[in-house]
């Protein structure tokens, strides 16, 4: 079955400095990447996604790349703000099959 | 704009019960899954549901079980309750069993 990794598991940055979070995939027939934010005690929160049939989406300050050949995605973050403080989560999914999500990604924004 | 919905919100158990968790999808949406989130992990599938189906099922023992209504919402069921069951239980619909899943607020579930 698929199996996701996500690095790294605690990320610190500097408000207004760029993150990046990747995950790499096991099964080369996933066709659809998914990125979740979850706040304390609150519930997922979908951010952005991307499909196997593009290589980059990009949606204001948060932009997500494929790269299919090497079986990894990953979730940049530009301009850092203390509100971007979440644990960040990818999946992966083939066809109509079952999310496989990432142990999660602890992003800390200090002012 | 009514998002999943999902009840209770809060549970407390005792090692040998069982319970039953409710979810009601986005309006429109046909398919519902079933996660288990323990703390400090990623989601973990327990079910899918679309049109009344199982449509999948993750490595989970048989005391779980789910079901789908006609009005596409759903109840998770957990028989004889372990302590190793306590954790977060997230719902998600989606138009269809492709689609993006959005996600309930969760249940959060407490074995004694």
């Amino acid at each position: 079955g698929e199996n996701v990794e996500q690095h790294p598991s605690t990320l610190s940055v500097q408000e207004g400095d760029s993150a990046v979070i990747k995950c790499t995939y096991s099964d080369s027939a996933s066709n659809y990447f998914p990125w979740y934010k979850q706040e304390l005690g609150k519930r997922p929160q979908l951010i952005i996604d991307i499909r196997s049939n593009v290589g980059e989406k990009k949606d204001q300050r948060i932009a997500v790349t494929l790269n299919k050949t090497a079986k990894h995605f990953s979730l940049h973050i530009t301009e850092t703000q203390p509100e971007d403080s979440a644990v960040y989560f990818c999946a992966a999914r083939k066809g109509w099959g079952k999310f496989q999500f990432g142990a999660g990604t602890q992003v800390v924004v200090t002012p | 704009d009514a998002g999943v919905t999902q009840s209770p919100t809060h549970l407390i158990k005792t090692r040998g019960q069982h319970v039953t968790l409710r979810c009601s999808p986005i309006s429109g949406h046909k398919s519902v899954s079933w996660y288990q989130q323990v703390l400090g992990q990623g989601p973990q599938f327990i079910f899918q549901y679309y049109e009344k189906e199982e449509r999948g099922r993750g490595n989970f023992p048989d005391r779980f079980s789910a079901r789908q209504f006609p009005n596409y919402s759903s109840e998770l069921n957990v028989n004889a309750l372990l302590l190793g069951d306590s954790a977060l239980y997230l719902c998600a619909s989606s138009l269809g069993p492709g689609e993006t899943q959005y996600f309930g607020p969760g249940t959060r579930l407490l074995v004694l």
